[in-house]
Order: structure tokens, then sequence, then C-alpha cells
């Protein structure tokens, strides 16, 4: 089971880009990566996957290198409705279990 | 796509009651399940992973007399909390994932349950 370790938080101002990086050294082969941005009182949002190199999609990109034993989320132009916690998931076969997360704090 | 919901999403019982809480996949046919408790200020806690027509399992440290979990079809799984006490008050999540390679997850919007 891949643990991953993030920052316990960020902050950014409005306009900027972030990058929140996450470390999972024990991937195995088949998993993938996922990010999720949570906010109070709600359940997580899927924002994007990836198994290696680059995925973009509307809301944000993802870059894994080549031994996967990590990944960066990219915001581009965060807003203050950006303001929340996101966490990477390790997704396999088997189980998943969430790290502590990174909350982001957007300033104006 | 890719819905998960919840119901109820919030409920209020009193100490020694049994509540349930329902988690269906909208849009897709879930294989498997995930049930998450989460306090204020901390991180999704896994509970237990339900596949359809079988026993859920359990993650150390959950009471499985305590939380039942059925997953009778591929789009309904319900948790209930036998015998609620005070301290089984947190937001409770569940998540869903249709079969496929790339194990995505799909998560419910949370059901706050309080214990008077």
């Amino acid at each position: 089971l891949a643990k991953t370790t993030q920052p316990i938080s960020m902050d950014s101002y409005e306009g900027q880009e972030v990058n929140i990086t996450c470390s999972h050294n024990n991937i195995a082969t088949n998993d993938y990566i996922t990010w999720y941005q949570q906010f109070p009182s709600q359940g997580p949002r899927f924002i994007i996957q990836g198994y290696k190199t680059k995925v973009t999609n509307e809301v944000a990109s993802l870059f894994i290198p080549a031994d996967r034993k990590s990944s960066t989320l990219s915001l581009p132009r965060v807003s203050l409705s950006d303001t929340a916690v996101y966490y990477c998931l390790v997704a396999s076969a088997g189980k998943s279990t969430f790290g502590d997360g990174t909350t982001l704090t957007v300033k104006p | 796509g890719a819905v998960v919901s919840q119901h109820p999403s919030w409920v209020i019982c009193k100490s020694g009651t049994s509540v349930k809480i329902e988690c269906r996949s909208l849009d897709f046919q879930a294989t498997t399940m995930f049930w998450y408790r989460q306090f204020p200020k901390q991180s999704l806690m896994l509970m237990a992973t339900s596949n359809e027509g079988s026993k859920a399992t359990y993650e150390q440290g959950v009471e499985k007399d305590k939380f039942l979990i059925n997953h009778a079809s591929l789009t309904l799984s319900t948790l209930t909390v036998t015998s609620a006490h005070p301290e089984d008050s947190s937001f409770y999540i569940c998540s869903a994932r249709a079969g496929g390679t790339t194990y995505e997850q799909y998560f419910g919007p949370g059901t706050r349950l309080t214990v008077t």
C-alpha cells in the first residue's frame, strides 16, 4: 500500500500558478495517481489522474517523472474559490488510503 | 458522468439508536465501494471496503458489528451505525469504483451524523 506525503499547507495569491507535490516512494507498477479537491463538509472531488509523464485537463495538469515516485499537481491562475484541501491518492486494485492532504489558501 | 449520491445528507439521532446511510452510484455500476469517516480538520479514514455480493473488509480498529455494511447491488451500498454513541458523530463519506484498470474512485457528498 503506497503511502503518500504532501506539504501540510501552502499559501498563494489570486492569479498565480500553484504546484503541489506529492511523494509516493513505494508506488506499484499498476498503480495510478489521482488528485482530489475537498471543501469543508463536502466529499472529495476528482481533479485529475495520471500514470506517467504529463496529463492535462480543463482545470489542472499533472506531472509524473519517469520513476513515478512523486507527482506534481499544477493549478494555473488560482482564484479565491480554489482555497481547499488537496489530496493525492495512489489508486490501486485494492484499497487506497488518504494522506494528510495539503491545505491551499488563496489570498486576494 | 460518475455521480455518487448519499442519503441522508445529515442526520441527528439519539444515543443507543441505529442509523442507516445509503450510497448510490447513479450512472455507473460500482464493483467496489468504500466507506470513510472524517473528523473535523482531519483526513479521510478508510473504514471498510465492500464488493458487490461479498462481505465487507474492515480496517483494523473498525468494529464490524457496530458498522454494518451491505453492498447488495452494483449501485447501492449501505452503512448502518448500530447502537450509536456520541463518539460516533462524524462525517461519513462513501466512494464508488467501477471496473477497469485505472481504479478511479468517485465520492459521495457525505453524511453528517450527530449523536445526542
